[in-house]
């Protein structure tokens, strides 16, 4: 099993400041990896796939990036609408595998 | 308009059954693999199992292996999960989410559906 571990558990940023997310994986998952946004009593909200494609709709401020075993997710200046739980899934391999989530609250 | 709609949710006492559905609309539930994804009271999203669009390969999470069936009725556009010997610690919010064809990710969810276990 892939063990994804992200960091830090909790971000604290102002509104319009810039956040830097990240997700570990215990071995190479290549570009497979994608990024979700979960807020309380909604459904989690697909942002990114393939590690770096934003998915349909999403703003440009969110912005993924790395590959192999290291992933960063960046919310280049933070909205009312951004504070949530983001949470990084590897689809390499069964069984799927997300991180733990990081809480990203106002500052 | 894409949607799926988790039902069956309700309290349990442990050890014993509990049978979830997610209903699909507004896409070709066929072509589609189905997850169940849950997530515990102040905890994070675990993925639980997944179905393959015609049902004939599924996987499971460790925790879950032989307790819990993944199914699915194409004709019927539904994805079921049944649970059996729930736990205490299995309490918590059940979702079903659609992979993204090409298997990049689950790019529809449901809204949840809520088990607690207890006696």
């Amino acid at each position: 099993e892939i063990v994804m571990t992200q960091s830090p558990a909790t971000l604290s940023v102002s509104p319009g400041e810039r956040a830097t997310l990240s997700c570990r994986t215990n071995q190479s998952i290549s570009s497979n990896l994608a990024w979700y946004q979960h807020k309380p009593g909604q459904a989690p909200k697909l942002l990114i796939n393939g590690a770096s494609t934003r998915a349909t709709g999403v703003p440009a401020r969110f912005s993924g990036s790395g590959s192999g075993t290291e992933f960063a997710l960046t919310i280049s200046s933070l909205q009312s609408a951004d504070f949530a739980v983001y949470y990084c899934q590897q689809y390499n391999s069964w069984p799927r595998t997300f991180g733990q989530g990081t809480k990203v609250e106002i500052k | 308009q894409v949607l799926l709609v988790e039902s069956g949710g309700g309290v349990v006492q442990p050890g014993r059954s509990l049978r979830l559905s997610c209903a699909a609309s507004g896409f070709t539930f066929s072509n589609y693999a189905m997850h169940w994804v849950r997530q515990a009271p102040g905890k994070g999203l675990e993925w639980v199992a997944v179905i393959l669009y015609d049902g004939n390969k599924k996987f499971y999470a460790d925790s879950v292996k032989s307790r819990f069936t993944i199914s699915r009725d194409n004709s019927k556009n539904t994805l079921y999960l049944e649970m059996d010997s729930l736990r205490g610690d299995e309490t918590g919010v059940f979702y079903c989410a659609r992979e993204s064809l090409g298997y990049f990710g689950m790019d529809v969810w449901g809204q949840g559906t809520t088990v607690t276990v207890s006696s």
